[in-house]
Parts: structure tokens; sequence; C-alpha cells
């Protein structure tokens, strides 16, 4: 069974590049597209983006596409998010998730759905 | 982008009642791309239903999803101690996919 789980510092500087990682195990990474999605104290979920296991197709939220970057480890183990310019708006839980699609018996596209999470990971902007 | 906004805010109800959770888009939802997922404190999002009906997998007959258009339930029809949390909807059919605020279904 496939579980995720993220890493990185819990606290990031004003201006500095928030990083996180997402490691893949129990599974392979082939085949999906794995997202990262944030939650603001008391606020709904955000998404963010996510990368296909080419690690090269990729979408991201227009509302921080000028300051993220997800890409995918060569080992295809991990994938990672970088936020560049946080501020105390950048504070969350981050999540790491699977989107799964499903597709109808002739191969077609259908639906997606967030199916496997990591447990998070608080990250606090602050000097 | 599409926002998602859910009602009532808190719902407050005793076991074994049924509990029902709108969810409305500020545009049409084309092709059933819409989902439910729960939070219970300190854990991560768990998807419910997507296409606006499939339930995901091990997810109990109790949880049912209705909908279309703009206009969506979530429907539990007999509530069980583990299903008091908070609810979000998701539309994944125009980028940016969005989230609702969320319903949570308290004790009462």
């Amino acid at each position: 069974q496939v579980r995720l789980q993220e890493s990185g510092p819990g606290l990031v500087k004003p201006s500095e590049t928030l990083s996180l990682t997402c490691n893949v195990s129990g599974g392979s990474i082939s085949n999906s597209y794995w997202s990262w999605i944030r939650q603001p104290p008391g606020k709904r979920l955000e998404w963010i983006g996510y990368i296909y296991y080419d690690g090269i197709t990729d979408d991201y939220n227009p509302s921080l596409k000028s300051r993220v970057t997800i890409s995918l480890d060569a080992s295809k183990t991990h994938f990672s998010l970088k936020l560049i310019s946080v501020t105390a708006a950048d504070t969350a839980v981050y999540y790491c998730a699977r989107l799964a699609h499903f597709y109808d018996t002739n191969g077609h596209y259908l639906h997606d759905a967030f199916d496997i999470w990591g447990q998070g990971t608080v990250v606090t902007v602050s000097s | 982008e599409i926002v998602l906004t859910q009602f009532p805010g808190t719902l407050s109800l005793s076991p074994g009642e049924r509990a029902t959770l709108s969810c409305r888009a500020s545009q049409t939802i084309t092709n059933s791309h819409l989902a439910w997922y729960q939070q219970k404190p300190g854990q991560a999002p768990r998807v419910l239903i997507y296409g606006v009906s499939s339930r995901a997998t091990g997810i109990p007959d109790r949880f049912s999803g209705s909908g279309s258009g703009t206009d969506f339930t979530l429907t539990i029809s007999r509530l069980e101690s583990e299903d008091f949390a908070v609810y979000y909807c998701q539309q994944y059919g125009r980028s940016p996919q969005t989230f609702g605020q969320g319903t949570k279904v308290e004790i009462k």
C-alpha cells in the first residue's frame, strides 16, 4: 500500500524559500499525478499543484504559479515542493497527496480524487 | 476560479440521525467533477465521494452524494460516532481545482 510522508523545516523566514519533500513508499510512483495541497490556519484547503510521474507534465494554481515549483526526483521515490519569497500568508499545514485518475472501460478519463495523503507538516513563516 | 460555498457551517446532530450537507458552486460544474472529503482533527482529509455520487474504496454506503449543475449534496443516512468531523466539497472540472470552506458535523 502506497504511503506518503512529508519532511522539511517547520520554520521559514519571510522572503526565504520553503522546501518540502514527500517520500513515496510501499508502491510505485508510476502512472500517477503527485500533488501538494495546503491548509492555512482556519481556512479552506488550497491546491498548490501537481506533477505527473514523467517528471515533465505539471500544473499549478495560478495564484501561486510565479513562486512555486514541484519536481520529481530522478530515482522516482520522492517529489518536492519549492515556494520562493514566502510571507506570513504561506503559513499552513502542507500535505502531499496522490491524485488518482479514473477511466472508463475504453480508457477515457472520467474523474479525479486525492486518494492517498501524507499526514501533513506544519510550516510557519516568521522571523 | 470556481468558488464553492458550503452550508450550513455547522450541523449539530445526534448519532443515528440523518445529515444533509450542501455545496453550491459559483459556476456550473460539468462532467460531474465534484468530490467530497472528510477530515478529523489532526488528520489529513479522506476522500468519500468522487464524480458526485461514486463512493471511494472502503467508504460505507451510509454516505451518498447527489446533485448537478451548481448544487450538490452529501447525505449521511445514519450518523455514527466516527462520522463527526469536517466535510469539504471539491471541484476538479476547471483548473484551479478548489475546495469549499467546510461543514462541521458535531455531536448535539
